[in-house]
């Protein structure tokens, strides 16, 4: 059954097309940021991470860029796949190694 | 799920009755989290350990306690489960500094 919340912004898209989720954070001192994905009835997977002395990371299909100056995180999918669907959540790094986790975003694949 | 399992992976109890979930990692990390996860609030963390019997409370812990005597189980305990505990429950492991944390599958409470 679903897990996450009910009314969170979703994104739809062509499988095939190019995903940007979007994710602004609260702080400025954070220095870690990590994207999770969570499929339905499952815990969250870790995608990708970067640190604060980065603007841009790329992994397998995805890339994370970074914008300390307006506080602003990015996932791109590339080629969305029907595998990709599901809710991605960022999450930024604090004190004690505390994740403070965005909303989310609901990303629907189209066929 | 990283070497992380949780137990139960459901479970329905009555108000009032203390309630224990368990964590166990084959990972020999020293971290390990409790958070719960709600609609319209997402990830909230209840309680975290950065050792063997090194705990301390995160955002939601009132209503919930934990223990940790030894690093492959971080155990979350309601000592008198409420509806408002009503949730699922993730548990997390991470290495020590400023590592990714990787999550179970969830247990599933329901707290009539």
């Amino acid at each position: 059954g679903e897990s996450v919340g009910l009314h969170l912004p979703t994104l739809s898209v062509q499988e095939g097309d190019n995903s940007i989720i979007n994710c602004a954070y609260s702080n400025s001192a954070s220095d870690y940021f990590i994207w999770y994905k969570q499929e339905s009835g499952k815990g969250p997977q870790f995608i990708i991470d970067i640190r604060s002395n980065m603007d841009k990371r790329q992994g397998q299909r995805v890339t994370v860029l970074l914008n300390k100056t307006v506080k602003h995180l990015s996932l791109q999918i590339a080629a969305t796949q029907p595998g990709d669907s599901a809710v991605y959540f960022c999450a930024e790094v604090g004190a004690g190694n505390k994740l403070t986790f965005g909303g989310g975003t609901r990303v629907l694949v189209k066929p | 799920d990283a070497g992380i399992t949780q137990s139960p992976r459901h479970k329905v109890t009555e108000t009032g009755t203390p309630v224990t979930l368990r964590c166990h990692q084959t990972e020999n990390h020293r971290y390990m989290y409790w958070y719960r996860q709600d609609p319209g609030h997402g990830l909230r963390l209840i309680h975290y350990s950065y050792g063997v019997k090194d705990t301390d409370k995160g955002e939601v812990s009132d209503g919930y306690s934990v223990s940790r005597s030894k690093t492959e189980d971080f155990l979350l305990t309601l000592e008198s489960a409420t509806s408002s505990q009503t949730s699922v429950y993730f548990c997390a492991i991470s290495g020590s500094g400023m590592e990714t944390q990787y999550f179970g599958p969830g247990t599933r409470l329901l707290v009539l």
